[in-house]
């Protein structure tokens, strides 16, 4: 299996961007997807494709993609987005196993 | 409504065995591969393990790889995760998750609230 690495912390102040970024060798080849948890709640998926935003999530959210890096980016990051990030990537069979990143927290100081 | 809800968590000791159910509603459950994510206390997630719509393509993780086994009944749109010689490491709230799946795009779309596993003596 491969793994997936993300930094453990990332911290931003009110109204700038924050940058979550995602490592691993097989992400040339797959999809990545983003999950954002909030304490005490089942993770809601942000990004998926790399860079395709679900349906009622905030356009502030946007992925992109880079030889084995991908990046989760905030834009003009609000309280509420303090939370923990997720990546996730699966080959394009859906082959097992699945795999996760370590997870960000995101503070908003 | 569209929703997953777990049971069967709860206190159990080292080397004992636990049965976990994920009852599902809202969709057209046997359309949809289903898996099992896991989340130790203040840790991260952890991909546990997954089955195919028909049972035909079943994948586990390494450390519960021999121990858990993951099914489901597709008349009873119920997931299921039988969890033999549990360990202490295994303590964590167990998810369910729907699979959303095409053309090479894999996720989870759905979640639900999860159940609690821990296994102390």
């Amino acid at each position: 299996s491969y793994e997936l690495t993300q930094p453990p912390s990332v911290s931003v102040s009110p109204g700038q961007t924050a940058r979550i970024t995602c490592s691993g060798d097989a992400l040339p080849k797959q999809y990545a997807y983003w999950y954002q948890q909030k304490p005490g709640q089942a993770p809601v998926l942000v990004i998926y494709k790399d860079s395709e935003r679900p349906s009622g999530i905030p356009e502030r959210f946007s992925g992109s993609s880079s030889g084995t890096t991908v990046t989760l980016t905030i834009s003009g990051v609000q309280a509420e987005d303090e939370a923990d990030y997720y990546c996730q990537s699966a080959d394009s069979s859906g082959t097992y196993p699945w795999v996760f990143g370590g997870g960000t927290k995101l503070t908003v100081l | 409504e569209v929703q997953l809800v777990e049971s069967g968590g709860g206190l159990v000791q080292p080397g004992r065995s636990l049965r976990l159910s994920c009852a599902a509603s809202g969709f057209t459950f046997d359309d949809y591969a289903m898996h099992w994510v896991r989340q130790a206390p203040g840790k991260g997630l952890e991909w546990v393990s997954g089955i195919s719509w028909n049972s035909g393509s079943i994948g586990y993780a390494d450390s519960v790889k021999g121990r858990f086994t993951i099914s489901r009944d597709n008349a009873k749109n119920s997931l299921y995760l039988q969890m033999n010689s549990l360990r202490a490491e295994d303590t964590a709230l167990y998810y369910c998750a729907k699979v959303y799946s095409n053309y090479g795009d894999w996720y989870f779309d759905l979640w639900g609230r999860g159940t609690l596993v821990t296994v102390s003596s």
